[in-house]
């Protein structure tokens, strides 16, 4: 079974504060990498399916980067805010397989 | 669309009873996958389907069957229940395994006593 790493497991922010936190995965037959967020009670949501090396995505205040050959992605999220509160979760596809999912980042903002 | 759903929302069950948990979406996608979330596990992989027909085995499959006779539909079936399935269930679709991203359903809280 393949490995996806992420950490750190949690981390606690204040308000406006920017924060990063990463994603390991194999460097072999790398298809795609996916990020979601993931809200209490709801259900995951995706962010960003990242395929190229060297790919940066970016929604809002929240980016992603890509590291195919070393394995890595980061997710960043600046000034955070409140509502930003949730379990970050990334994904890693080598093709025509399903996807591997890590365990996830919890995120807690405080106001 | 109402994208992908799942039903029931939560279910109690005695040890050794059978139920199916239901999942449909209307998104016309191909490849659709059943997860279970337990508290410092993620989500672990249970059954999945590429297709109409096809379906294969995830990270976790003993105790749940799965069938795929519309693209619609992926029922998943516990065959007798025991308190090591109690979870929570999650649905999810896309168009891909790979490239696409999944679309979740709302989740079926289980319990079973």
């Amino acid at each position: 079974i393949l490995n996806v790493e992420q950490s750190p497991q949690s981390l606690h922010v204040q308000e406006g504060d920017s924060t990063n936190f990463t994603c390991s995965f194999p460097s072999s037959n790398f298809y795609a990498l996916h990020w979601y967020r993931w809200e209490t009670a709801k259900s995951p949501e995706a962010l960003f399916v990242m395929t190229l090396n060297g790919d940066e995505k970016k929604k809002g205040r929240i980016s992603a980067t890509l590291n195919t050959k070393e394995g890595y992605s980061y997710l960043y999220i600046k000034g955070s805010q409140p509502e930003d509160s949730a379990t970050y979760l990334c994904a890693f596809s080598s093709g025509n397989t399903p996807l591997v999912f890590g365990k996830g980042t919890r995120l807690s903002v405080i106001a | 669309n109402a994208g992908v759903t799942q039903t029931p929302k939560f279910q109690v069950l005695k040890t050794g009873q059978s139920m199916t948990l239901q999942c449909a979406q209307d998104m016309n996608h191909e490849y659709m996958s059943w997860y279970r979330q337990d508290p410092g596990m993620g989500l672990r992989l249970i059954h999945y389907s590429v297709g109409a027909g096809i379906t294969d085995q995830g990270e976790v499959p003993n105790g749940y069957n799965v069938s795929r006779s519309t693209t619609e539909d992926f029922p998943l079936r516990l065959l007798s229940a025991a308190p090591s399935q109690t979870s929570v269930y999650f649905c999810a679709s896309s168009y891909h395994s790979d490239y696409y991203e999944q679309y979740f359903g709302p989740g079926t809280r289980l319990t079973v006593t």
